[in-house]
């Protein structure tokens, strides 16, 4: 099993709805990463988590948290969000804190209303 | 911080080579990629270099890898419509972090 699987695959939501996204390896990956990416933009790095600790925060608004319950699962909350956030939110995994390649899921179209 | 440009756009013909590249500023880069995505859909790892090395090839892709210059390059042998994606060149630096460049959008002319 190579997969990264995110759902749901398209989700609208309010401003003032809270929603989560979920993504699930069975790669016995131990990093695994949220991006955020724009129409027609490269995917920016949100968060990594390494060991279900969150090594890295690239300065990401607090209406989204995210949150790795266990080394398979990777969840983002969303809260409070704004007509901006409107994007393909992606996760990926990779082995570890070694550099090896990234797996990424389908992803997550997100539409802010 | 890291810096990683790509030309927008490329047209080529069906069975022609396709050459994408790619320049990046990061030295301490360890693993440079490919990735491909589809309209609507998430990102496809298509190969991957080792920073020490200087051709990777698999089947028909071809990777250069010049870290003199920090320039990474991307050929498709016998470029078919089914290639035509934009085109990401990524590298990771330190702390697990993968940068991704501006995308290339390759268009395949029958």
């Amino acid at each position: 099993d190579t997969e990264v699987t995110q759902t749901p695959k398209h989700l609208v939501m309010g401003m003032t709805n809270k929603k989560s996204l979920k993504c699930e390896q069975h790669m016995g990956h131990r990093a695994m990463y949220w991006y955020k990416q724009k129409a027609k933009k490269p995917p920016e790095l949100m968060f990594v988590y390494s060991y279900e600790k969150l090594s890295i925060n690239e300065s990401v608004p607090s209406r989204f948290s995210p949150e790795c319950p266990n080394s398979s699962l990777l969840n983002l909350h969303l809260h409070a969000l704004q007509p901006e956030d409107s994007a393909l939110y992606l996760c990926a995994s990779s082995q570890g804190q070694v550099s090896t390649e990234a797996f990424f899921g389908q992803g997550t179209r997100l539409t802010v209303v | 911080g890291e810096d990683v440009e790509q030309s927008l756009f490329l047209s080529v013909r069906e069975g022609d080579s396709s050459v994408i590249n790619c320049t990046y500023t990061d030295s301490s880069s360890t693993y440079l990629y490919w990735y491909k995505q589809e309209p609507g859909a998430g990102l496809q790892l298509l190969t991957y270099i080792f920073s020490n090395m200087d051709m990777k090839q698999d089947q028909r892709l071809t990777v250069l890898l010049n870290k003199k210059d920090k320039h990474l390059s991307l050929r498709i042998a016998d470029t078919q419509t089914g290639d035509s994606a934009i085109y990401f060149c990524a590298e990771r630096g330190g702390y697990q972090k993968v940068t991704f460049g501006t995308g290339t959008k390759l268009q395949v002319i029958p």
